[in-house]
């Protein structure tokens, strides 16, 4: 099993531009998160999903959209680029079956970087 | 909003010594705390986690406490070793809606193990 998988590893984006951030999993998991690290502030939760076609704002989904297609793919699309996104993000996923008390699988990491 | 509160922000232990992390939650949906530990360039992967119907864990060289009636828990680090620098996260869940659950992390503790 390749677990969580991200592309790209890097990317820079002018301000006003758009990207969409993938991840996938391949561990059948119905549960997957997106969230964002900033230096010295932990983990934020932009956005999660419970299963194909359900999602939720986490705690910053402001300049965030997600879709949930199926059960391995949970895309972070950015529209509208700004520096405060610059940021290092991570997406996760977890089986749910032992509730939510379970442990989340993260992926290597997205470095984006807005300018 | 659940706030877990986590220190120190740093952390500098000679070889062989102790290393300590502390971490206070304001409330909890259900007693679960994992301790998440990060290299860097990584993403970050669960080292361990208790589910308090017992006050300690222990798994190896590490340890977690907890202190239900304080609303506190720990990660002691014995025999640390250079290999366990790192940036550590504790976390703790909180509700979020609809019948779910999420992960509330701390700010990170950089672990720096000193030869």
């Amino acid at each position: 099993n390749a677990g969580v998988t991200q592309t790209p590893k890097f990317r820079i984006l002018k301000i006003g531009q758009s990207m969409t951030l993938q991840c996938t999993q391949d561990m059948n998991h119905n549960y997957m998160y997106w969230y964002r690290q900033d230096p010295g502030m932990g983990l934020k939760l932009i956005y999660y999903s419970v299963g194909a076609g359900i999602t939720d704002k986490g705690e910053v989904p402001n300049g965030y959209n997600v879709s949930r297609s199926t059960t391995e793919d949970f895309p972070l699309r950015l529209e509208l680029a700004a520096p405060s996104q610059t940021s290092v993000y991570f997406c996760a996923s977890t089986s749910g079956l032992a509730g939510d008390a379970d442990t989340q699988y993260f992926g290597p990491g997205t470095r984006l970087t807005v300018l | 909003q659940q706030q877990v509160k986590q220190s120190p922000q740093s952390l500098i232990v000679q070889k062989g010594g102790i290393s300590i992390i502390n971490c206070a939650y304001e409330n909890t949906a259900f007693d679960y705390f994992p301790w998440y530990q990060q290299f860097p360039g990584k993403g970050p992967a669960l080292l361990i986690a208790i589910r308090p119907d017992v006050s300690e864990k222990k798994e190896g060289r590490f340890t977690i406490s907890f202190n239900k009636s304080a609303k506190q828990f720990s990660l002691h680090i014995m025999d640390s070793q250079p290999g366990d620098s790192a940036t550590y996260f504790c976390a703790a869940p909180a509700y979020s809606g609809a019948g779910s659950y999420q992960l509330t992390f701390g700010k990170g503790t950089k672990l720096s193990v000193i030869p």
